[in-house]
């Protein structure tokens, strides 16, 4: 059974420093992995979506990386703003074919102090 | 304007009720799903459904019921048999449930038992 964790748990930085969240998933046989971005009480929006076979995604300020042998990814966030603030997840989509089923992390909360 | 809708954002009921999310989306995607939210966890899957008048149970379903009568609606009712309903649920879709093809979150509602 796929699962997937996120190092820290929660994370506080100043505003204008560069940053990395962690996730690590024990099933390497993923199909792709998707970063999402979760405000207080609201839906996820997703931020970035690395297919199996690619080893990095960028998008503005962000940059997610994907080693799949080794079942981790980073996402990389440069000069962090306090609008940056949210909890981050990541989630694996497996390799079958029937059912689109996420597996998620659960979560880092960032904290950008202005 | 296309999405995901769902109402209330916000529930509350006393425990022994029953009670029903909605989710509505415009999107024309055959592929809706629920998601079971807790503080401080990823992302839980409850049930999903892959086109009208068919829906599977996904890794939580105990205690939840579903229907898809119709493409843009699938309700999730928490039944009195859910021993932990207190929960933040949201709903999502897809085009199909092939890996292929990217999930879109709704708003959430959450929901409080007393």
């Amino acid at each position: 059974k796929q699962e997937v964790t996120q190092i820290p748990a929660a994370l506080s930085v100043p505003e204008g420093e560069n940053l990395v969240l962690n996730c690590s998933f024990t099933d390497s046989a993923i199909y792709n992995l998707q970063w999402f971005r979760q405000d207080p009480g609201k839906g996820l929006t997703s931020l970035l979506l690395i297919q199996s076979s690619q080893r990095e995604q960028t998008s503005g300020r962000l940059n997610a990386s994907l080693d799949k042998s080794s079942g981790r990814s980073t996402l990389y966030i440069a000069a962090s703003q306090p609008g940056d603030s949210a909890t981050y997840l990541c989630a694996v989509r497996p390799q079958e074919t029937s059912g689109s089923r996420l597996t998620f992390g659960e979560g880092t909360q960032l904290t950008v102090n202005p | 304007d296309g999405g995901i809708t769902q109402s209330p954002k916000y529930l509350f009921r006393k425990e022994g009720q029953n009670v029903t999310l909605s989710c509505e989306q415009n999107l024309n995607h055959d592929a809706m799903y629920w998601y079971r939210q807790d503080p401080g966890q990823g992302l839980r899957l409850i049930y999903y459904s892959q086109i009208v008048n068919d829906f599977q149970k996904g890794d939580i379903a105990e205690g939840y019921s579903v229907s898809r009568e119709k493409k843009e609606s699938f309700p999730l009712t928490v039944t009195s048999a859910q021993k932990n309903p207190t929960a933040f649920y949201l709903c999502a879709s897809s085009r199909t449930v092939a890996v292929s093809y990217e999930q879109y979150f709704g708003p959430g509602t959450r929901l409080t038992v007393t």
